[in-house]
């Protein structure tokens, strides 16, 4: 069964330095998604991306996140400086299209602990 | 007022008890509802949609009321393995395809 991937697993990084979390989408996928949970806390919407482009963000989307598709398998999320507070498990979605795109496809997840 | 509310927990039942979730959700232009099945540490997976006509996948039931605004999910004949954390998700209508969560229900069936 085609399943959503992500790397790394852990990443443990130093206040204010700059993580990329990866994320592999399922590959007839067309729409992605970064989503947060801090611990203890509800999941949290950050980004969605279609066609190149992000469609929606939430207010936790600040100029410190950025999102790319660099090449036709990858989907990453940058955090430029990272904050304390940016500790959370970071889930990556994907759905299929537009009329299934309410079904989404979490990925197992990146722990992130900033320093 | 949460955007989704439900109990956290935890329910403790014993295996083959009937658990019944609710889900409550403040914003009547909500379009698409699920129920998420979340195990510690782990990612979010889909358990069922939910329509307002009611649907059943096998011991689990989910029901709609879009006048109370309101998401139930009933387990029957629980086993050890339904213990986990339930999330109640929606979406709202124009609201692209963001899922909003709620908080969750622990369950937790014992011997």
């Amino acid at each position: 069964e085609p399943e959503v991937t992500q790397t790394p697993s852990h990443q443990v990084t130093q206040m204010g330095q700059e993580v990329i979390l990866r994320c592999v989408p399922i590959s007839n996928h067309l729409y992605f998604y970064w989503y947060r949970q801090i611990l203890g806390q509800k999941v949290e919407f950050l980004v969605s991306f279609y066609n190149n482009e992000i469609s929606e963000k939430s207010e936790i989307f600040d100029d410190q996140f950025s999102v790319e598709r660099p090449d036709g398998s990858n989907f990453t999320l940058k955090i430029r400086s990272t904050k304390l507070e940016d500790s959370a498990m970071y889930f990556c979605a994907s759905s299929e299209d537009r009329v299934r795109a309410d079904t989404q496809y979490f990925g197992p997840g990146t722990r992130l602990t900033v320093l | 007022r949460k955007e989704v509310e439900q109990d956290p927990g935890p329910f403790n039942v014993p295996e083959g008890a009937t658990v019944a979730f609710n889900c409550t959700y403040s914003n009547s232009a909500s379009q698409s509802f699920f129920w998420y099945r979340q195990d510690c540490r782990k990612e979010p997976k889909l358990l069922m949609s939910v329509y307002s006509s009611g649907n059943e996948d096998g011991r689990f039931t989910a029901q709609l009321n879009r006048a109370s605004q309101y998401i139930s999910l009933l387990i029957r004949d629980s086993k050890l393995s339904d213990s986990a954390t339930y999330l109640c998700v929606v979406i709202l209508t124009g609201g692209g395809n963001k899922l909003t969560f709620g908080t969750g229900t622990q369950l937790k069936v014992e011997l």
